[in-house]
């Protein structure tokens, strides 16, 4: 089975500029997270979908992130503009639910904002 | 409101020990509890959760957590470490009350040959 993916793995981009992270969860996992992680720190959650709905946005800063999940599969986060305190691993994961079951984790693209 | 405390940053320990990572968590209704590990340059992993049932719970790489409701504690522990098992521990709740899952902020192992 294969597991969360990640696209891409690394980005460095200047500040100001927009970028992109997309995320294929695993298959019949319904929850979709979107999170943070600063080096050492903790998971920072960002977003949570069940199926096509966010249902919980609330740590996610409006004014310049923004997220999708069209036809509740697939997911893309866009940061538009970059700043440098955007720089982190952001981190994708899904889960078969979003209560008790355990979530599962891709990669991480390592966002470096210069 | 829902919170986690893994107290120690870092725990060290001798290969061939036991090892104990902590964890305690303070919730309104009925814990969920799980751990993940993150090894060096690598995505966060699965290790074990407690929802319900026999306080300990058994997980992957020979790890074991204990739910302890009057200390509200879930604390990670392994017989024998390994110099593998380094690596970055976190501990995770939420409840059936609220579903918002809390994580701790982590707790290095470092394992000495």
């Amino acid at each position: 089975e294969a597991g969360v993916v990640q696209s891409p793995r690394y980005k460095i981009i200047e500040k100001k500029q927009p970028v992109a992270f997309w995320c294929n969860p695993i298959s019949g996992h319904n929850t979709l997270y979107w999170y943070l992680q600063n080096l050492g720190q903790g998971p920072e959650l960002l977003i949570r979908y069940e199926n096509e709905e966010a249902v919980d946005d609330s740590q996610l800063p409006k004014d310049r992130f923004s997220a999708e999940r069209l036809k509740g599969v697939d997911s893309t986060l866009k940061i538009q503009p970059a700043e440098l305190g955007d720089s982190a691993v952001y981190l994708c994961a899904s889960s078969i639910t979003g209560t008790s079951d355990e979530q599962f984790f891709g990669p991480g693209t390592r966002l470096t904002v210069l | 409101a829902q919170s986690v405390a893994q107290p120690e940053d870092q725990v060290n320990v001798a290969e061939g020990n036991p090892l104990t990572v902590k964890c305690t968590y303070s919730v309104s209704g009925n814990p969920y509890l799980f751990w993940y590990v993150q090894y060096p340059n690598r995505g966060l992993q699965f290790l074990l959760k407690y929802i319900t049932g026999d306080n300990l719970v058994k997980g992957s790489y020979g790890f074991e957590a204990e739910f302890n409701k009057s200390q509200t504690s879930f604390h990670l522990k392994k017989p024998s470490a390994l110099v593998s098992d380094s690596a970055l521990y976190f501990c995770a709740v939420t409840a059936d009350s609220n579903y918002q899952l809390i994580w701790g902020a982590g707790t290095k192992l470092i394992i000495k040959p």
